[in-house]
């Protein structure tokens, strides 16, 4: 089974500062999709960004980007010039498609603390 | 364009107690999902659906839990009897369609439940 690892419960960042969080995940297959969401306190979670394990160059948006490394299966987070709301829980998620009809798996988290 | 709306948002029961949660997907997404995400823990799926039939319910504890979409649109999931460690958000989500590669899923803001 896929598993999602990530391995720092809790990160605290200063605003306008940068900073990475960190995810890795197991998988035999070589088609599959990773994404990080964003879980504010009233628990919607909100996609953030998605990479395609086919696609060497790694995905950005604004300002989150993600360092994908398909060999070490890994997929950090760095978030940019933080701002207060960009506080949160983040979870690294994986997806199969076709194979397991897009359903996720979703690491532990990360608690993102913003300081002012 | 609306989201994915639930229903009751917060719940409060006693153990051995019934609950019933409402989910409806967005509009024209074939594909429905309901995830359990107890505090501190990544969302885990319970249930999937692609229309009104089940694609994935092997996480479902069904000697408590039962689910499901009649119409292919609006989705009930039912906890009977629940126990202490039923406690959790339940997020119901929805995509477009099953078996398209990295597909978006969207999550509604979730139904808590605590079971005293």
């Amino acid at each position: 089974a896929q598993t999602v690892t990530q391995s720092q419960p809790e990160m605290s960042v200063q605003e306008a500062e940068t900073v990475t969080l960190s995810c890795t995940y197991d998988t035999s297959e070589s088609d599959y999709y990773l994404f990080w969401y964003k879980q504010p306190p009233s628990r919607q979670m909100i996609l953030v960004i998605r990479q395609e394990a086919y696609k060497q160059q790694n995905a950005t948006e604004n300002r989150f980007s993600v360092n994908f490394q398909k060999a070490a299966k890994s997929f950090s987070l760095k978030i940019s010039d933080s701002q207060l709301g960009d506080a949160a829980m983040y979870f690294c998620a994986y997806s199969e498609g076709e194979t397991s009809g897009s359903r996720l798996t979703f690491g532990e988290g990360t608690q993102l603390t913003v300081n002012p | 364009e609306a989201g994915v709306a639930q229903s009751p948002r917060y719940k409060i029961i006693e153990k051995r107690q019934s609950v019933a949660f409402w989910c409806n997907p967005i509009s024209g997404h074939a594909t429905l999902y309901w995830y359990q995400q107890i505090l501190g823990q990544g969302p885990k799926l319970l249930i999937q659906f692609q229309n009104n039939g089940v694609v994935d319910d092997s996480q479902l504890p069904k000697d408590r839990f039962s689910a499901e979409r009649l119409k292919g649109v609006d989705s009930t999931l039912k906890i009977q009897p629940a126990k202490l460690e039923d406690s959790a958000v339940y997020l119901c989500a929805s995509s477009f369609m099953t078996g398209s590669p990295g597909n978006t899923i969207y999550f509604g803001e979730g139904s808590w439940l605590t079971v005293v």
